[in-house]
């Protein structure tokens, strides 16, 4: 069956340009994960969905990071004013579940991601 | 917070020999954990989970310890094959956000 997709795949801006990530999850999965995973460490998460609410976003590094799920489908992720430190691979997810908090244990299922380079 | 890590980084196996990732954890109260295999350029796949309420769980050439006493887990790949190159992750909810902390991952290489 079809998986999390992602776009673009990679993706090169120059430093101070504004970038748009977008995810497109399993079809019928409520919660969506945004994460950032630098070179050989792991992923890092960013932000959470439930639906179209955005619940969580303790994890965004900076108010230059911005994501929205306007019909609690697909999302995007977007970095305004990009800088060279924003330089990863940006991973979606999404689960059958919700929360965690809620003790909904159901494994993430993780796209490709998109490879973000800042020149 | 959370913190979840591996013990080593590498791990070097002979192909068809049994392979064991080590995986440990700080919360006490976490109840949930999954491994992910991650290769090259893609993302991370689901491999097993397992809840708190379990010691093991088995999937297909793959099982999962889980000793909450000392707060460790381990991935055990039965006759490891080329296939199974990768970087494998352990990651469980925790640190209060809504997402999954992950270790920094071991490099499984299979030798011929």
């Amino acid at each position: 069956g079809a998986g999390v997709s992602q776009s673009p795949r990679y993706k090169v801006a120059k430093r101070g340009q504004d970038v748009a990530l977008r995810c497109d999850p399993i079809s019928g999965h409520v919660s969506l994960f945004w994460y950032q995973q630098a070179l050989g460490q792991g992923p890092e998460f960013l932000t959470y969905f439930q639906n179209e609410a955005q619940l969580d976003k303790s994890g965004l590094p900076s108010d230059r990071f911005f994501a929205e799920r306007p019909e609690g489908s697909v999302s995007t992720l977007k970095i305004q004013r990009t800088q060279q430190e924003d330089s990863a691979v940006y991973l979606c997810a999404s689960s059958l579940g919700t929360s965690y908090r809620d003790h909904s244990n159901q494994p993430q299922h993780f796209g490709d991601g998109t490879r973000l380079s800042i020149l | 917070g959370e913190s979840v890590g591996l013990h080593l980084p590498t791990l070097s196996v002979q192909e068809g020999d049994n392979s064991i990732i080590n995986c440990a954890y700080s919360n006490s109260a976490s109840d949930y954990f999954i491994w992910y295999k991650q290769e090259s350029g893609k993302g991370p796949q689901f491999i097993i989970d397992i809840r708190s309420n379990m010691d093991k769980r088995q999937g297909q050439r793959v099982t999962v310890l889980l000793n909450k006493t000392v707060k460790h887990l381990s991935l055990q790949i039965a006759a490891t094959q080329p296939g199974d190159s990768a970087v494998y992750f352990c990651a469980c909810p925790g640190g209060g956000a809504d997402g999954l902390t992950f270790g920094k991952g071991t490099h499984l290489i299979i030798q011929p």
